[in-house]
């Protein structure tokens, strides 16, 4: 059975450092995973996504995610926080044949101090 | 205009009231999702439709109930309301043969009294 593990529920960094957001993941099989963000009384936004072309994924908004099967890790990164980045931010796994369905994480609430 | 509608937005109600949350979307997809979020524990699959004539029961669909009345309209009831339901609610989409990238609305926030 596949399921992702959020390692942080809280992160708290400065304007202008970089950002850290832990996922492990775990899987028998290739996995789709994706990284989700809501921001305060807003749906979730798509990030970016895995789907096995380059383990290097870039998203939006300058985030990029590298998949590390050897680590069972999708992390998230940013180089530089901005204030706008004040969110939660969910590690998704799509479950394997089961057409679609998706199992999120806990969540990770990130802070962004000026 | 958002491709992906909930209405209500915010709704208030009262234990044993029957409530219908409708999610309605322009974006053509065949599939059609609806989660609840809790704090501290992510989004948890209720029911979801991969068809208007498809429709399975997700992780935690005990007091709920669904509808599929079109390719565009998936509602949620909830019989008989009670305090534990009390959540965020979020409807999503996708296409079939897709990357399983899904597509959320804005939320529904029920508060059962």
């Amino acid at each position: 059975a596949q399921s992702v593990t959020q390692l942080d529920s809280h992160v708290s960094v400065s304007e202008g450092t970089p950002v850290l957001l832990r996922c492990n993941y775990s899987s028998s099989y290739s996995p789709s995973l994706f990284w989700y963000v809501q921001h305060p009384n807003k749906g979730l936004q798509l990030l970016l996504k895995y789907t096995s072309a380059a383990t290097l994924v870039k998203g939006i908004n300058g985030f990029e995610a590298e998949f590390k099967k050897s680590e069972t890790s999708f992390h998230l990164t940013k180089p530089s926080a901005h204030m706008s980045d004040a969110a939660e931010y969910f590690c998704v796994v799509s479950v394997y044949n089961q057409g679609g369905k998706l199992i999120f994480g806990q969540g990770t609430e990130l802070s962004v101090k000026p | 205009d958002a491709d992906v509608t909930q209405t209500p937005r915010n709704r208030i109600t009262k234990t044993g009231k029957r409530i219908m949350l409708e999610c309605s979307q322009t974006k053509g997809h065949d599939r059609m999702y609806w989660y609840r979020q809790d704090p501290g524990l992510g989004l948890r699959l209720i029911y979801y439709s991969f068809d208007v004539k498809d429709i399975n029961k997700g992780e935690i669909s005990d007091g709920y109930s669904v509808s599929r009345q079109a390719q565009a309209k998936f509602s949620l009831s909830l019989e008989s309301a009670i305090p534990n339901q009390t959540a965020l609610y979020f409807c999503a989409t996708s296409e079939t043969g897709g990357t399983d990238t899904q597509y959320f609305g804005p939320g529904t926030r029920l508060t059962v009294l």
